[in-house]
């Protein structure tokens, strides 16, 4: 079975600041998918970014990019220019392509870091 | 494209009754996954559904049971519900990703309080 580990329980930045948050998995598995979510107060689950395990470029979304490292399992987040709006709740999570049955539409999630934003 | 909808939002029970949470998946998606949230267990897996049919199912006990309809729309119900059942539940209508994978968008979640 796949885990998620996020090491980092609370993390602060500055307005306008960059932050890095951490995740590592174990996996067997050679091609997969990993996500990093955003959750706010709100509730509401956003997608923040997506890279493919057989990628070897880092993927990036504006002020968001990653630091795919796939013989070490880690997977981290990294936000630039630190938004008020960033304040948020972030998850890493694992999927693995849908094969045999077993993983159809499952994310496995980390438990969180939860990301303040100071002005 | 309209977001993931899920109704109701809020929501207070009592021990032993029976609950049914909807979820109404972006016009399109097909695939449909529930997951719990809470403090202590975090995130976790229900099951997902394509096509009215369940393809996968998570660790839970058998109160919890799902299904979907021809339009994609989905139901959760959970029968004699526990204290422990509170929870956040989500639901994630899914597209399809070339290889294999899905990227998932959550709707906003249904708040399920027992007592």
């Amino acid at each position: 079975a796949q885990t998620v580990t996020q090491s980092q329980p609370e993390m602060s930045v500055q307005e306008a600041e960059t932050v890095t948050l951490s995740c590592t998995y174990d996996t067997s598995e050679n091609n997969y998918y990993l996500f990093w979510y955003k959750q706010p107060p709100s509730r509401q689950m956003i997608l923040v970014i997506r890279q493919e395990a057989y990628k070897q470029q880092n993927a990036t979304e504006n002020r968001f990019s990653v630091n795919f490292q796939k013989a070490a399992k880690s997977f981290s987040l990294k936000i630039s220019d630190s938004q008020l709006g960033d304040t948020a709740m972030y998850f890493c999570a694992f999927m693995k392509p849908n094969a045999g049955g077993t993983s159809y539409g499952k994310l496995t999630f980390g438990q969180g870091t939860i990301l303040t934003v100071h002005p | 494209k309209a977001g993931v909808t899920q109704t109701p939002r809020y929501l207070i029970k009592t021990r032993g009754q029976q609950v049914t949470l909807s979820c109404s998946p972006i016009s399109g998606h097909r695939s449909v996954s529930w997951y719990q949230q809470t403090p202590g267990q975090g995130l976790q897996f229900l099951f997902e559904y394509f096509s009215e049919t369940q393809r996968n199912k998570g660790n839970f006990p058998g109160r919890f049971s799902g299904r979907q309809f021809s339009n994609s729309r989905s139901e959760m119900n959970v029968s004699t519900l526990e204290l422990g059942d509170s929870a956040l539940y989500l639901c994630a209508s899914s597209l399809p990703l070339a290889g294999g994978s899905y990227e998932q968008y959550f709707g906003p979640g249904t708040r399920l309080t027992v007592t």
